[in-house]
């Protein structure tokens, strides 16, 4: 059984689509989380949920829209594609903050072309 | 701000070998995470630790909190130990926000 499941897995898509990527995890957890990956592989929070309400809404573009229909779900919504979206998006959860483990999902690889 | 910095950046040894990666951060923490991302992409949570030392297997990590720097050990390295390693602390302000090392790419050959 998957702990914290993504999909699509990989997502290829024009510029100025919109798409959205869903997670999910079945570990019981408070707190949900999503990442962005570069090609540097720098890890960088974009949001962070816990019990479905908005705690970390970091510099992201407001194509950038997070959506939590509870506590086991945060789904990613982004608008208008750019070339510069193209990324490794992580979803992670955790029991209550980040004084506790971090479990991640298998993440979603998006190429904007 | 709490910084993270990690060395080396890039580590090749042989299978069998010692390896040590280091982590230091520059304010008081509560906590210190050390992640691996194979190269695959899968990110896994190999230890949170606050103090002391934690075992798992060939890995063991570190803390010391007085000089604010970790260590991450492998024992009789293997090729399936080549990975990313990243260590994280928890954001000065933020109980729910991670500052992330840069991450420390490990090549084990056989």
């Amino acid at each position: 059984d998957t702990a914290v499941s993504q999909t699509p897995k990989y997502l290829v898509t024009q510029m100025g689509n919109d798409k959205s990527i869903k997670c999910e995890q079945n570990l019981g957890h408070d707190t949900m989380y999503w990442y962005k990956q570069d090609s540097k592989k720098f890890l960088k929070i974009m949001f962070s949920y816990n019990n479905k309400e908005l705690i970390i809404n970091e510099t992201v573009p407001n194509r950038f829209s997070p959506k939590s229909p509870d506590k086991a779900h945060l789904n990613l919504h982004i608008n208008s594609l750019e070339l510069g979206d193209s990324a490794v998006y992580f979803c992670a959860s955790s029991p209550l903050a980040v004084r506790e483990t971090q479990y991640f999902g298998p993440g979603t690889r998006l190429l904007v072309l | 701000k709490n910084e993270v910095e990690q060395s080396p950046q890039n580590l090749t040894a042989q299978e069998g070998e010692f390896i040590t990666i280091n982590c230091s951060y520059s304010v008081g923490i509560s906590a210190l995470h050390w992640l691996q991302q194979h190269p695959g992409g899968g990110i896994v949570s190999l230890f949170m630790l606050s103090s002391g030392k934690k075992k798992h297997g060939r890995l063991i990590a570190t803390i010391n909190i007085q000089e604010k720097h970790s260590s991450l050990h492998i024992t009789a390295s293997h090729p399936r130990d080549s990975a990313v390693y990243i260590c994280a602390v928890p954001h000065m302000d933020s109980n729910y926000q991670l500052i992330w090392g840069a991450g420390t790419k490990l090549i084990i050959k056989p």
